[in-house]
C-alpha cells in the first residue's frame, strides 16, 4: 500500500523558517517525481513545488519562488520542503503528493499524504 | 496562466441522484491534461479522473469524466452517501492549476 506521511507543521512567527518532511513507503520511491501542494483552511488547492524522480528538475509556483526549496533523500524514501521568510499568506495545510507518471512527471497526483498544518502568526 | 472556473459552487442533491459538475478553462486546453479530485472533510484529496476521462485505480464506475476544449464535466451517475464531498478539477502538464471546487451536499 502506498503511504505518504507529512510532518513538521507548527505555529511559527512571520519571517521564520521551517522544514517539512514527507516519508513514503509502499512503492519504488526512486522512480517517482514528488510534489508539494498546499491548501489554506477552507480554500482551494495550490500546487507549489516539484522535484523530479532523478533529481534533475525542480519547479516552484511564483508565490514561493526564491523562498522555498525542495529536496529528496532516496535512501530514506523522503522528500523535504524548506520554507524561508514565511508570511501569514503561507498558512495552509501542506500535502506531499506523488506524480502520476513513473520515471517522468505530468503534474497530476495519484497519491497524497494526510497533510501537515503550518500556521504563520505573530 | 490558465484559470479554471467550476460551477456550481454548491450542488444540493439526494443519494441516488445524478450529479453533473462543470469545469471551464479560460483558454482551450488539451483534454489529456484535465484531472478531477474528491476531498472529504479532514482528508487528503483523492484522484478520481485523469486525462479528462480515465478513471484512477480503484475508482467506481459511477464516476465519469468528459469534455474537450474549454468545457469539462465530472458526472456521478448515482450518488452514494460517501460521495458527498468537495470536487476539484485540475489542469496539468507543464505546471498545475486547480479550480476553486464544487461542494456536493445532501
Amino acid at each position: 500500500e502506498v503511504q505518504l506521511v507529512e510532518s513538521g507543521g507548527i505555529v511559527i512567527q512571520p519571517g521564520g523558517s521551517l522544514r517539512l518532511t514527507c516519508e513514503t513507503s509502499g512503492f519504488i520511491f526512486d522512480d517517482y517525481s514528488m510534489h508539494w501542494v498546499r491548501q489554506p483552511p477552507g480554500k482551494g488547492l495550490e500546487w507549489i513545488s516539484l522535484l523530479s524522480w532523478d533529481g534533475d528538475d525542480t519547479t516552484f509556483a511564483d508565490s514561493v519562488k526564491g523562498r522555498f526549496t525542495i529536496s529528496r533523500d532516496n535512501s530514506e524514501n523522503s522528500v523535504f520542503l524548506q520554507m524561508n521568510n514565511l508570511s501569514t499568506e503561507d498558512t495552509a495545510f501542506y500535502y506531499c503528493a506523488r506524480d502520476g507518471v513513473p520515471l517522468g512527471y505530468r503534474y497530476y497526483f495519484d497519491s497524497w499524504g494526510q497533510g501537515t498544518l503550518v500556521t504563520v502568526s505573530s | 496562466e490558465i484559470v479554471l472556473t467550476q460551477s456550481p459552487d454548491t450542488l444540493s442533491l439526494s443519494p441516488g441522484e445524478r450529479a453533473t459538475l462543470s469545469c471551464r478553462a479560460s483558454q482551450s486546453v488539451s483534454s489529456s491534461y484535465i484531472a478531477w479530485y474528491q476531498q472529504t472533510p479532514g482528508q487528503a484529496p483523492k484522484l478520481l479522473i485523469y486525462g479528462a476521462s480515465s478513471r484512477a485505480t480503484g475508482i467506481p464506475g459511477r464516476f465519469s469524466g468528459s469534455g474537450s476544449g474549454t468545457d469539462f464535466t465530472l458526472t456521478i451517475s448515482r450518488l452514494e452517501p460517501e460521495d458527498f464531498a468537495v470536487y476539484s478539477c485540475q489542469h496539468y502538464g507543464s505546471s498545475s492549476t486547480f479550480g476553486q471546487g464544487t461542494k456536493v451536499e445532501i
